[in-house]
């Protein structure tokens, strides 16, 4: 049984980083893609990125390049997203994603959602 | 970048009535590459439909995606009360993995 669970609700100012975990259980956790997707209030999905812990090399939305750094620790199976100079446009829910062997690439398992919320 | 256009931004419909939902790429992904999600408020999103037209493990069979090119449809036959919610179709045959704007079926 494959679970995401990513770290709590975070309040930041302005211009700062914010870095948001995801530990996954269950599963070979370098062989799949493990994705970070975004939904600001009242809008829809955003794909940021995604890594193979495998290959090591993160693909970045080009929206997000140069403020993204998504990160894989095998040793702890934690999935991780820091994004810098954060602004008000940056409050959303983040979700970590990850697909299935039967499901290469789609997004079959999620985390809870982490809610990021920047404001002065 | 593939830009996704779902179609209608919201749908008014009954339990037991059919709902049609249209996803059109501007590019052609013949990989069909194409993915339905639902989401709810509060909840995480769901897979339901993966390449195009493979329903998700434990996906009830009302749900059904077909399609390909440009041009994908997910049907939901029989409405029940907690199919009302909102879905997303995504594209993941290329970077960037763009998603629809999102189509919400509401409770008529």
């Amino acid at each position: 049984q494959v679970q995401l669970v990513q770290s709590g609700a975070e309040v930041k100012m302005p211009g700062s980083s914010v870095k948001v975990s995801c530990k996954a259980s269950g599963g070979d956790f370098r062989s799949y893609s493990f994705n970070w997707v975004r939904q600001a209030p009242g809008l829809g999905l955003e794909w940021m990125g995604g890594i193979i812990p495998y290959f090591g090399t993160p693909n970045y939305a080009p929206k997000f390049q140069g403020r993204l750094t998504i990160t894989a620790d095998e040793s702890t199976s934690t999935a991780y997203m820091e994004l810098k100079k954060v602004t008000s446009e940056d409050t959303a829910v983040y979700f970590c994603a990850r697909d299935g062997a039967g499901t290469p690439l789609a997004f079959v398992f999620w985390g809870q959602g982490t809610l990021v919320t920047v404001s002065s | 970048e593939t830009v996704l256009t779902q179609s209608p931004a919201s749908l008014s419909l009954s339990p037991g009535d059919r709902a049609t939902l249209s996803c059109r790429a501007s590019q052609t992904d013949s990989s069909r590459y194409l993915a339905w999600y639902q989401v709810k408020p509060g909840q995480s999103p769901r897979l339901l439909i993966y390449a195009a037209s493979t329903r998700a493990t434990g996906i009830p069979d009302r749900f059904s995606g077909s399609g390909s090119g440009t041009d994908f449809t997910l049907s939901i036959t029989r409405l029940e009360p907690e199919d009302f919610a909102v879905y997303y179709c995504q594209q993941y045959g290329g970077s960037p993995y763009t998603f629809g704007q999102g189509t919400k079926l509401e409770l008529k």
